[in-house]
């Protein structure tokens, strides 16, 4: 079935290093969205990534759809310790849209 | 806005028991839907709305009803709580009931439910 993969499932950094994560998808997406969720809190959405090659920045936050729109990535610079958390992204499933198929996430770690 | 609210915060029940989580939203949105999320397994869709009067299944909905009268109100009823239960529970809504990520999607702050 269709799967979402994210890539790592962990990583810590010391704050003022960059952080990358990965998002891979087994089929096609319309679309790709990336939430962030604290320690004990809820999803709030980031950002929607609807083209090909597009890449769109928030202040120190990155995103890429991939030309195939099978694979996106978030990349932060500098983070600092308001990242931590844990970074999902999430594309419609295919045969019903009104799904969204999320990954497993990628949680953030900073060290001061 | 009081954008998605959810009660209660925290629920401990015995097996067999059961409950109705609540969900609201006030800002007229026409797309509800419930997710359980455990460690290491995300997020995932137990059921849906698109509007009041339609609900459909999600990914996991066994054990689950649901229904919606109203445009603000999705409540989740567990029948009968297991242990497999045991969760955390988040409604979220989004404006329009078109194609996902055609719109964000606001989640509640959740529930944490545990099943003994």
């Amino acid at each position: 079935g269709q799967q979402v993969m994210q890539i790592p499932q962990y990583q810590h950094v010391q704050e003022g290093e960059d952080f990358t994560t990965y998002c891979n998808s087994s089929t096609t997406l319309s679309n790709i969205q990336w939430y962030k969720q604290r320690p004990g809190g809820h999803p709030v959405f980031l950002i929607q990534l609807v083209k090909s090659g597009e890449v769109k920045k928030q202040k120190r936050l990155t995103f890429q759809f991939g030309e195939a729109k099978k694979n996106s990535s978030l990349h932060i610079t500098a983070t600092q310790t308001t990242d931590v958390g844990t970074y999902f992204c999430a594309g419609p499933r295919a045969g019903n849209n009104r799904k969204l198929i999320w990954g497993l996430g990628t949680s953030l770690a900073v060290n001061p | 806005n009081a954008g998605v609210t959810q009660t209660p915060k925290f629920q401990v029940l015995k097996t067999g028991q059961s409950m109705t989580l609540q969900c609201a939203q006030d800002m007229n949105h026409e797309y509800m839907s419930w997710y359980r999320q455990d460690p290491g397994m995300g997020l995932r869709l137990i059921h849906y709305s698109v509007g009041a009067g339609i609900t459909d299944q999600g990914e996991v909905p066994n054990g689950y009803n649901v229904s919606r009268s109203t445009t603000e109100d999705f409540p989740l009823r567990l029948l009968s709580a297991a242990p497999s239960q045991t969760s955390v529970y988040f409604c979220a809504s989004r404006r329009t009931s078109g194609g996902a990520g055609t719109d964000t999607q606001y989640f509640g702050p959740g529930t944490r439910l545990t099943v003994l």
